[in-house]
């Protein structure tokens, strides 16, 4: 299959600052990337859903401000938390669904993950 | 509104058994697909099966297989034979047919015994 890949895998940063991770696809051409956050031992909470060229759509109750989300090829996204916080510390998963239509579906490709961690 | 639910938090299984586990839906789409992911301790989403809603057939992959039932919105996993490596979370998904964002369920923990 596909593979998606995140860097970086693991980060920890101080509060206040800002830390960008990046979700590429590294095989295929992804116009739609997404972005989740799962706590431990939770589901994965879909945060938004990025477009290539365009901005970003949010889901209700992600601060837009704060989770600041690019997505300038098609081949890669960035979310950057922005003034990071200790609440902010989450397993943050980017995915990635195909251009080409195939099949009777589309999958979406998984990144491994990036897990964040504000002192 | 779409919704996904999973109401087994934790299940145990004997190696070499089969064990199910339960997933309901709720949408208002006419056409949506339904995925099952299996996520390890590692973190990483592992995809195991897909289920349409307009297929007519349940959808089997080796030794997954899904129990689709439309009516009662319903896409319970099976997987046969079970082995330690099946040990995991589990996660069912929906996709509408209006956007290609994936509602995950709550998630089942998987344990296989030896």
């Amino acid at each position: 299959g596909a593979v998606v890949s995140q860097h970086p895998s693991r980060v920890i940063c101080k509060s206040g600052t800002s830390v960008k991770i990046e979700c590429r696809s590294l095989d295929f051409q992804a116009t739609t990337m997404f972005w989740y956050r799962q706590f431990p031992k939770k589901s994965l909470m879909l945060m938004a859903t990025s477009n290539e060229g365009s901005k970003a759509t949010y889901e209700q109750g992600v601060e837009k401000d704060k989770f600041l989300i690019n997505h300038a090829s098609l081949t890669l996204s960035t979310l950057t938390v922005t003034s990071a916080h200790p609440e902010d510390s989450s397993f943050y998963i980017c995915s990635a669904r195909e251009v080409v239509e195939r099949g009777s579906y589309n999958e979406q490709f998984f990144g491994p993950g990036t897990r964040l961690t504000v002192l | 509104a779409q919704k996904i639910t999973q109401t087994q938090p934790g299940m145990f299984v004997q190696e070499k058994e089969a064990v199910t586990l339960d997933c309901t839906y709720d949408t208002s789409d006419q056409s949506y697909g339904l995925f099952w992911y299996k996520q390890p301790s590692s973190g990483e989403m592992i995809f195991l099966i897909y289920q349409g809603s307009y297929d007519e057939q349940n959808a089997t992959e080796g030794r997954y297989s899904l129990n689709f039932q439309k009516a009662r919105k319903s896409a319970n996993l099976v997987i046969s034979a079970s082995q330690l490596g099946d040990s995991a979370m589990y996660f069912c998904a929906l996709e509408g047919d209006s956007s290609y964002k994936l509602i995950f369920g709550s998630g089942t923990r998987l344990l296989v015994r030896p």
